[in-house]
């Protein structure tokens, strides 16, 4: 089955860029996914791509996405403490109705 | 536009109970999956309704159910409780109809004593 990798921990100052990176295995995934989760809550959807795409911004949040090596990265621009939380990479089945997470990546933004 | 409504968002249970968690999507979305969180296995696939049917399921036994009512609300079902089921239980809303965007809830937290 689908297999998605992420680094457990990355840790910036106040300011900084962060890029978190994931890896996955299935090349037909459609959609890609980036969720926020902090402490005791659930998960804040907080950008897409979608596979024909190699590039997507929003604001302070930029996707990339290289199908040939299954990569997918999250930029974050002048990343603020509350930006602190763990980020979770996921990919979707093919027929978009299933997502398979990555194991999270825990973002510690320092004062 | 209300979001994602899960209740109920903390349940203590002991070994051999069942429970029932539901999910209210948002309003107009048609899908719900359901996925459970642990720290030892991370988030993991549970299931997906679609219009009152069950479209994918997970690797999970047959003591974790569910089902989608006519208003898209949807209901999971766990019986005879193990302490390995505690658990954050996430609830997605999805659009449907071409549009596959994951909307989480809040989460259920279920312990098992």
């Amino acid at each position: 089955g689908e297999d998605v990798e992420q680094s457990l921990f990355l840790s910036v100052r106040e300011g900084d860029s962060s890029v978190i990176n994931c890896t996955y295995t299935d090349s037909s995934s459609t959609y890609l996914y980036w969720y926020k989760q902090e402490p005791g809550a659930g998960l804040q959807l907080l950008t897409y791509i979608f596979s024909n795409m190699d590039m997507k911004q929003d604001q302070r949040l930029t996707v990339l996405l290289n199908k040939k090596d299954k990569h997918l990265s999250l930029r974050i621009a002048d990343t603020q403490t509350g930006d602190s939380a763990i980020y979770f990479c996921a990919v979707d089945n093919n027929a978009g109705n299933m997502l398979t997470f990555g194991g999270g990546t825990r973002l510690m933004v320092k004062p | 536009k209300a979001g994602v409504t899960q209740t109920p968002r903390y349940l203590i249970k002991t070994r051999g109970q069942q429970v029932t968690l539901s999910c209210s999507p948002i309003s107009g979305h048609r899908s719900v999956s359901w996925y459970q969180q642990t720290p030892g296995q991370g988030l993991q696939f549970l299931f997906e309704y679609f219009s009152e049917t069950q479209r994918n399921k997970g690797n999970f036994p047959g003591r974790f159910s569910g089902r989608q009512f006519s208003n898209s609300r949807s209901e999971m079902n766990v019986s005879t409780l193990e302490l390995g089921d505690s658990a954050l239980y996430l609830c997605a809303s999805i659009p449907g109809q071409g549009q596959f965007e994951q909307f989480f809830g809040p989460g259920t937290r279920l312990t098992v004593l």
